[in-house]
């Protein structure tokens, strides 16, 4: 392991605060992703980006935000406009495409 | 838009019986399927791509456009095929599309 780096692995915050989830790599990938895991759902893609300074939504981007500043960071913001944002959220990166992506350990966030 | 419907939420057999996980999908172009696996405690990572037709571990599956259909197989389970597997889908966008996944449970 290790090349994908997401933390904290446990996050609690209260209800209407934004909070900001960190993912850094280290692969040289120009490509990284947001999922949220929910049981019995699978794996539902949040935000993505294929290149610094552009992103794109992916299919339930309501309530996030991010930010691809520098290739190896893609920090990923809940907001309060977020309904149920208590969740596992995973991280990826890859070359971009559909070549392999390589997942984090992911963040566990409970609102209370 | 792009869907993967994996049917069985979780799918129990025995050591040595023959495993086949389902994942069918919608897109009516040419698609590229994955397969990825999460063991317990490990980080979620491909297992196998239908470009490539290899076989991964014993497993192997195979795009049926027809069908609409890859569903990943393996003539004898063991103990430590165990986890929870992901059927993905790469079409009309540059990222995934992933199922809700299918949990195997391996028996003695």
């Amino acid at each position: 392991d290790g090349g994908i780096t997401q933390s904290p692995k446990y996050l609690f915050r209260k209800e209407g605060q934004n909070v900001t989830l960190s993912c850094e790599q280290n692969l040289n990938h120009d490509a990284m992703y947001w999922y949220r895991q929910d049981p019995g759902q699978g794996l539902r893609l949040i935000y993505y980006s294929q290149i610094v300074n552009d992103f794109q939504k992916g299919d339930i981007a309501e309530g996030y935000s991010v930010s691809r500043e520098k290739k190896e960071s893609f920090p990923l913001t809940v907001t309060s406009a977020q309904k149920n944002p208590t969740a596992f959220y995973l991280c990826a990166s890859g070359q971009g495409g559909y070549n392999e992506q390589f997942f984090g350990p992911g963040t566990r966030l409970t609102v209370l | 838009a792009q869907r993967v419907t994996q049917p069985e939420k979780l799918l129990s057999v025995f050591k040595g019986a023959p495993v086949e996980l389902k994942c069918n999908y919608s897109y009516s172009g040419s698609p590229e399927l994955f397969w990825y696996v999460q063991y317990s405690r490990q980080r979620l990572q491909l297992l196998l791509r239908h470009i490539s037709r290899e076989s991964i571990k014993g497993f192997t599956a195979d795009l049926n456009k027809g069908e609409t259909s890859f569903h990943l197989k393996k003539p004898f389970a063991q103990e430590e095929d165990s986890a929870m597997y992901y059927c993905a889908l790469g079409a009309g966008r540059r990222a995934l599309t992933f199922g809700s996944g299918t949990r195997l449970q391996v028996q003695p």
